[in-house]
């Protein structure tokens, strides 16, 4: 069964501090998906990706595939990053199976 | 484009009672699916679909039923309303054309059951 597992649950930085969140998966994917879900409820999706490197602005995702590991940056952190940022997989369908999230709060 | 639209965004029911959660989408997907989010667990997969007329389970299908008649339309149904179905759902969808796999939610149906 794969499982995708974050980390941290929850991290806590000022503002201004370059933040990395971690995505680790068991079995080999097709893709890997980067989601916000602002404190309102809504989710969006950040990125996919399954080789290399995205960026988007202050956001940056890695994946290493051999590794199974993925991980989220953002740079010159803001209040309004504040958010959960969750992990999901896929394996060639549309079927995702997710992490259970990543609160990040940034504090003025 | 509207995008994905929920309906409705709260509803609290008695145990036994039934109802439908509606999803729409106007940007031509395909693929339409539903999720519930629990505390402490990630989003899991109740019930998607690939096209008009055609629907299959995800990991946790049961007390739920779905028809896709629309390309538009995925309306979620539970049919007797059990507190374990205490949750808040969440319709998805994405294109098999271009961004395939991209998946578009909606804001999400916060549903308490008594």
């Amino acid at each position: 069964k794969n499982e995708v597992e974050q980390s941290p649950q929850n991290l806590t930085a000022q503002e201004g501090e370059f933040i990395t969140i971690n995505c680790s998966y068991s079995v080999g994917i097709s893709a890997l998906h980067w989601l916000q879900q602002h404190p309102g409820g809504g989710i969006v999706s950040l990125f996919m990706l399954s080789s290399g490197k995205k960026k988007h602005g202050r956001l940056i995702a890695t994946i290493n595939i051999q590794e199974k590991h993925s991980s989220l940056h953002i740079t010159a952190s803001h209040p309004r990053d504040s958010a959960v940022y969750i992990c999901a997989v896929t394996f060639g369908n549309e079927k995702l199976t997710f992490g259970t999230g990543t609160r990040l709060t940034i504090i003025p | 484009n509207a995008g994905v639209t929920q309906t409705p965004k709260f509803q609290v029911l008695k145990t036994g009672q039934s109802m439908t959660l509606q999803c729409a989408q106007d940007m031509n997907h395909e693929y339409m699916s539903w999720y519930r989010q629990d505390p402490g667990m990630g989003l899991r997969l109740i019930h998607y679909s690939v096209g008009a007329g055609i629907t299959d389970q995800g990991e946790v299908p049961n007390g739920y039923n779905v028809s896709r008649s629309t390309t538009e339309d995925f309306p979620l149904r539970l049919l007797s309303a059990a507190p374990s179905q205490t949750s808040v759902y969440f319709c998805a969808s994405s294109s098999s054309g271009t961004g395939r796999y991209i998946q578009y939610f909606g804001a999400g149906t916060r549903l308490s059951v008594l």
